[in-house]
């Protein structure tokens, strides 16, 4: 079945700090990739996605390219702040049969960023 | 913007008693889910439901639980009788239409604890 292996965390950066979040997906067929978001207390907010391949999802900063021959997906910003503090979740949208669709999530990746 | 909307936050219960989850999802979306997240582990999908039936469920999803859109606006997840590894972050979700490329809309959770 489908699955999606991210780096485990949690990640420490201090502000301005480059990150690479990586994200690597098993699936058949051409799954869409995203990149979910979860800050303290709060529910799954998508960050990015992309639909096919060599497709770069962009948003607050955060990059993802969808790489079919790597089967990968990793998540980079080139300088964090305080602000993303937050839990990230790689996911795929895998066909199901009929018109269904469902997400398969990575395990998610706790991200802490020191002033 | 549109949002899905999870009750309770925050529910204790002791084992062996039935529990109700409540969601409000996105007003015209048709596609509705239920995820859950033990702490520490991965989103795990436990049921999709549309046109007013299961559509896919995981192995999970055994039958202690049940699914119900009993007024067209509300979308329920029943536990009969919970256990203690019931106890997680149960996460609902809508998208508006089928195909992998859409994207689901998260609530912000309903974590359960089982005593």
């Amino acid at each position: 079945g489908d699955s999606v292996t991210q780096m485990e965390g949690p990640v420490t950066l201090s502000e301005e700090a480059f990150l690479t979040i990586n994200c690597t997906y098993t699936a058949t067929g051409y799954p869409s990739l995203f990149w979910y978001v979860q800050y303290p207390g709060e529910g799954l907010q998508l960050l990015l996605k992309a639909t096919k391949a060599d497709d770069k999802g962009s948003n607050k900063g955060f990059e993802a390219t969808y790489r079919k021959e790597t089967t990968s997906f990793h998540l980079e910003k080139g300088s964090v702040q305080v602000s993303d503090s937050a839990v990230y979740f790689c996911a795929l949208s895998g066909f199901s049969g009929g018109s269904n669709y469902k997400l398969t999530f990575g395990k998610g990746t706790l991200l802490t960023v020191n002033p | 913007e549109p949002e899905v909307t999870q009750t309770p936050s925050h529910q204790v219960t002791q084992m062996g008693q039935e529990v109700i989850l409540r969601c409000v999802p996105i007003s015209n979306h048709l596609y509705f889910y239920w995820y859950r997240q033990i702490l520490g582990q991965k989103v795990e999908f436990l049921v999709s439901f549309y046109n007013n039936e299961i559509s896919e469920k995981s192995e999970i999803f055994d039958d202690q639980f049940s699914v119900e859109r009993p007024d067209g606006s509300n979308f329920t997840l029943k536990i009969r009788s919970t256990k203690l590894e019931d106890s997680a972050m149960y996460f609902c979700a809508s998208r508006l239409m089928g195909g992998g490329a859409n994207v689901l809309t998260f609530g912000a959770g309903s974590r359960l604890t089982v005593l």
